[in-house]
Order: structure tokens, then C-alpha cells, then sequence
């Protein structure tokens, strides 16, 4: 069965560090997404991907967060200056359609010392 | 904006026995999906079940089914016959039907299975 995939699958860096996260869709699908889970606490949503451009993003997807497709299988989320209240678990999920339910990759387990 | 409320932080079955979490969840929107995933200790959100507003007629994998009261905006989900490898934490969810393919989830119910 397809699954999304996520590497790595855990990134420790400092503090104003730059760290990528990536993920592999499931190859067919058109939509993508980045969520994140503060330990403890509930899954918030980042930021939906469509046609190569976002097509919705929440308030904590702010400038410091970016995210691309640079080819056909990648979607990667990028902070650029990691503060501590970043450290979480973040998902990436696909699906085919805009109304399917997603389907989520494994997560990356993010610590920010 | 939609919210949805898991009331139970916590909840506890004895193997064999049935267990039903709870789900409310807010919209002004007459059609829409909700969701219960499961995520165990490895931390993977593994979709359980999915309901679909428009359909009057519970959901029901296997174990698993829904109780989906569109008036009362609840959603709640029954296992059955709860085996040890159920316990996990257990999150509602809600997605627009319109507005958006974001998926908004509650805070969550841990569930303990007792051998």
C-alpha cells in the first residue's frame, strides 16, 4: 500500500538554525500538507499546498516558514531561524483530492536546544 | 471559524468490552467530513473512520463505528470488542465541505486498554 514518507525522523539543531523537513506524497495525489503537534498537545494545521502554489495557510504559518515542491515527489517545509517553541512533531499528508481524508506520513520529530 | 471539543481527556476499557469516546464540534456549515484517526505511541495519525454529513447512515469499519447526531453536532465512536492494541490517543476531526481542505482536530482522547 502507498504511504507518505518523511525524513528525518528526528532533527535536533540550535537555536536560529535553518532546518528542512521533508516529505514524499503519495505519488498520485494533488494536495499536500504540513501539520504540527506540540507534545501533548492537539494537531494544528500549518499550511495546504495545491498546483504549486499554498492554497491555505494558518496564523502560525508565518514568514519564517516556507514550503516548496522542487520536483515531482518532494514537499518540503523550511524554518528559517528555529526558536525554541518550534520543537514539535510535524506531519505531512497527502491526498488525491481536496475532500479526501489525508493520509499522513510518519512525522518528524523536531528538537530546538 | 470551526472548533471541535473532545470533553474526555481520558478514558478506560477492559479488554472485550465496548468504549465509546466522545466528539462535538461547531460549524455554521450544513455539509461537511469528520474523522476519528488513531495515534498510537509511535506517533503515526492512522485514519480510523470517516463520516460524511450529508449521509444520514453511520459509519462502521469492522470494530469501529460512529454515532452521528447532525443536529446535536455530535460524533462520537463506539469500539467494540476493545483489544489491547486500541489503546492509543484518539482525535477527532472536523473538514469543510467548502471552505478549505484543512482538517481541524480536537485535543484528543488517550484510551487505556486493560488486560
Amino acid at each position: 500500500e502507498p504511504e507518505v514518507t518523511q525524513t528525518p525522523s528526528h532533527q535536533v539543531t540550535q537555536m536560529g538554525q535553518e532546518v528542512i523537513l521533508r516529505c514524499v506524497p503519495i505519488s498520485n495525489h494533488l494536495y499536500f500538507y504540513w501539520y504540527r503537534q506540540i507534545l501533548g498537545q492537539k494537531v494544528e494545521f500549518l499550511v495546504s499546498f495545491y498546483n504549486n502554489e499554498i492554497s491555505e495557510k494558518s496564523e502560525i504559518f508565518d514568514d519564517q516558514f516556507s514550503v516548496e515542491r522542487p520536483d515531482g515527489s518532494n514537499f518540503t517545509l523550511k524554518i528559517r531561524s528555529t526558536k525554541l517553541e518550534d520543537s514539535a512533531m510535524y506531519f505531512c499528508a497527502s491526498s488525491p483530492q481536496g475532500r479526501a481524508s489525508g493520509y499522513f506520513g510518519p512525522g518528524t520529530r523536531l528538537t530546538v536546544l | 471559524a470551526q472548533t471541535v471539543t473532545q470533553s474526555q481527556p481520558e478514558m478506560s476499557v477492559q479488554e472485550a468490552e465496548t468504549v465509546t469516546l466522545s466528539c462535538t464540534y461547531d460549524t455554521s456549515e450544513s455539509d461537511y467530513y469528520l474523522f476519528w484517526y488513531k495515534q498510537p505511541p509511535s506517533r503515526q495519525m492512522i485514519l480510523v473512520i470517516r463520516q460524511e454529513a450529508y449521509k444520514q447512515q453511520n459509519a462502521t469499519e469492522n470494530r469501529f463505528s460512529v454515532n452521528f447526531q447532525k443536529a446535536a453536532k455530535s460524533f462520537s465512536l463506539k469500539i467494540s470488542d476493545s483489544q489491547l492494541g486500541d489503546a492509543a490517543m484518539y482525535f477527532c476531526a472536523y473538514r469543510s465541505h467548502e471552505y478549505g481542505n484543512k482538517l481541524v482536530f480536537g485535543a484528543g482522547t488517550i484510551l487505556r486498554v486493560k488486560s
